[in-house]
């Protein structure tokens, strides 16, 4: 159980297109997921909450506009990068709290993350 | 904000030795996560330590929470080539925050 898929797996994509990726909780419902970004090397950080049914919030230093949060659905997060620059070029991970995973603390069960390259 | 910084950054051992990485953090934590990540994938969790001075095993795994709740152990016994990743520590509490990971690689 506690399944989270990701799709694409990875995406080569032109500067200045917009990119769109999709989180699913396969098993279970998710009233809040997080977006995560990875570079190379480096550990992963959060980039915003999305919570189903409610605006996304974002940590600082990460443009709202340009990565638009869509939580529609309690098994469904979508991430679209606007306008994408090849800075923008990194391993996307997000992840699903399952509320009721029987663990201490809300778990959060991480999908396995889309690779974007903006050329 | 809270930092967790993990040392050593990488290590680079002989299959079957034993391997020890530690994790320690500006500021308490009530639970510590030991996450790994294998490439091109998202992490997976090994362990959750929840009680100060708590060790728990997974397997060839074992891992410590600190008495100061600052900190955090990992110990991998008798590696094999499939322990190859990046382990992260992480603490959750409103949000997750992980580690700066410790790359393990096997030499063959």
């Amino acid at each position: 159980g506690a399944v989270v898929s990701q799709h694409p797996s990875w995406v080569i994509c032109k500067s200045g297109t917009s990119v769109k990726i999709e989180c699913r909780s396969l098993d279970f419902q998710a009233t809040t997921m997080f977006w995560y970004r990875q570079f190379p090397k480096q550990s992963l950080m959060l980039m915003a909450t999305s919570n189903e049914g409610s605006k996304a919030t974002y940590e600082q230093g990460v443009e709202k506009d340009k990565f638009l949060i869509n939580h529609a659905s309690l098994t469904l997060s979508t991430l679209t990068v606007t306008s994408a620059h090849p800075e923008d070029s990194s391993f996307y991970i997000c992840s699903a709290l399952d509320r009721g995973s029987g663990s201490a603390y809300n778990e959060q069960f991480f999908g396995p993350g889309t690779r974007l390259t903006v050329l | 904000g809270q930092q967790l910084n993990q040392s050593p950054q990488s290590m680079f051992i002989q299959e079957g030795e034993d391997v020890s990485m530690n994790c320690t953090s500006s500021s308490i934590f009530n639970t510590w996560l030991w996450y790994k990540q294998d490439p091109g994938e998202g992490p997976v969790l090994l362990i959750a330590l929840y009680k100060a001075g708590e060790l728990t095993s997974n397997g060839r795994l074992t891992a410590q929470f600190g008495i100061t709740r600052k900190d955090s152990f990992l110990n991998i016994s008798a590696s094999i080539p499939s322990d190859v990743g990046i382990y992260f520590c992480a603490g959750p509490k409103e949000k997750l925050t992980f580690g700066t990971g410790t790359r393990l690689t096997i030499i063959p």
